[in-house]
Parts: structure tokens; C-alpha cells; sequence
């Protein structure tokens, strides 16, 4: 079955522990993507990455980072995290076709807590 | 900057009734694409519609239409005869090349039955 996982889907942490949550798809896809969902300010992107090796930033980048060493994976990691990235993450990926991206298919979701 | 606006924070509709979800955008491209995505209660992102800018035609699926106007940057999105199962956040996204993917900030629909 296509489709993309993460893990894990829930984490309660506290303030400077670093974590990774992982970012898997089996649909050989090019483009993977973070995103950050909060209330009232919809999906706000993290950070991208149009092939392996690619990656660049979103609109709010800051506290994260990515890698791309394998075309499936994309974990994101916050090396120090804050009660201000408390939130709903969503990884997605897709063809990332030459023109725009094709659909994104989005992850299950991972909700953070830092306390 | 790329910009989504989605003006209706939260609707509320008796079952049966149709519904417009609206979305305006901003962008300097001439080339970008639109889409909507649903969440459902249940939390997870489905994939409604992608429009090529280029491409006015409006589109109909089903109980959904779709309404693309470039010369006021909207991309509205209808639901005739709504049913309770279309209870969701809708989030309408702006992409360009993958490069600034923005969504707007949804809105919650309600159906009531």
C-alpha cells in the first residue's frame, strides 16, 4: 500500500531534549515536505526537498532540521526543542514532476508536546 | 510573498443546503498551482483538487465544484446538497514549483443534520 508513515504519532518531551521524528514513503517519490499545523494559522511549511541531498528552507524553519540521505527518508530534528513548537507535524511527499508539484500525500500526523 | 486567504474562520449548514468555501491568493507567478485539501475530524489531510493556473476551466466532481477566477485570484470551492460526512477543515494551498507551498488557514464546516 502507497503511503507515507512517520513516528512517533504522539510525543510528550521537555524543553531542550533533542528528538527526531521520522518520515518514511514507499512511493519513490522526489519531493518530501515538513509542515507544522496550528490553530488558526493552517500548515505552515518547515522545510523541503526536491531530491536527495536537496533541501531547503520554508517559511519556519528556525529550530529544525532536515536530511535527505536516501530518497524514502526525510526525519525531521529538533536539537533543542521549545514549548513554542508544540504542535501538530505533518510530513508529505510526491512526484515533485518538473512543473509544480503533484499531489502531496500527507503523513498521519505527529503531535508534539515540549513541555 | 505568496499569500492564501480563507475569510471564513468556521460555517455552520443544515444538511442538504450547498456551501462555498472560499479562497483568495496572492502571488507575482504567472505560473502556480491551487489546490484544496479536507481534514476530517479524524485528522488526517485528503487530497480534493490540483489546478494548473493556466487552466480556468471550472471542475465539477460529484456533490463538488470548483470555481478558478485569475482576474480576482480566487479558487472557490462549492458542496451542493451538503451531508454531515463533509464535516471538516478545508485548506485551500498555493504552490509554486514546489518552492513555497502555502496554505491558507481552513475553514471549519460544519453540517448539521
Amino acid at each position: 500500500e502507497a503511503q507515507v508513515t512517520q513516528n512517533p504519532r504522539y510525543l510528550i518531551t521537555v524543553t531542550g531534549k533533542k528528538l527526531t521524528v521520522t518520515c518514511s514513503q514507499n512511493m519513490n517519490h522526489e519531493y518530501m515536505s515538513w509542515y507544522r499545523q496550528d490553530p488558526g494559522l493552517g500548515l505552515r511549511q518547515i522545510y523541503y526537498s526536491m531530491n536527495v541531498e536537496v533541501t531547503d528552507k520554508g517559511d519556519v524553519p528556525e529550530g529544525y532540521k532536515v536530511s535527505r540521505k536516501e530518497k524514502r527518508n526525510f526525519p525531521l530534528i529538533l536539537e533543542s526543542p521549545s514549548p513554542n513548537q508544540t504542535s501538530l507535524y505533518f510530513c508529505a511527499s510526491s512526484l515533485g514532476l518538473g512543473q509544480g508539484i503533484d499531489t502531496q500525500y500527507f503523513g498521519p500526523g505527529t503531535r508534539l508536546t515540549v513541555l | 510573498a505568496q499569500k492564501v486567504t480563507q475569510a471564513q474562520t468556521e460555517i455552520s449548514v443544515v444538511e442538504k443546503e450547498d456551501v462555498t468555501l472560499d479562497c483568495v491568493y496572492e502571488t507575482r507567478d504567472t505560473t502556480y498551482y491551487l489546490f484544496w485539501y479536507k481534514q476530517p475530524p479524524s485528522g488526517e489531510l485528503v487530497f480534493l483538487i490540483r489546478r494548473n493556473s493556466f487552466d480556468e476551466q471550472n471542475e465539477i466532481s460529484g456533490r463538488y465544484s470548483w470555481n478558478f477566477q485569475k482576474s480576482t485570484s480566487s479558487f472557490n470551492f462549492t458542496i451542493t446538497a451538503s451531508q454531515v460526512v463533509d464535516s471538516a477543515v478545508y485548506f485551500c494551498a498555493l504552490d509554486n514549483y514546489g518552492q513555497n507551498f502555502v496554505f491558507g488557514p481552513g475553514t471549519r464546516l460544519s453540517v448539521l443534520p
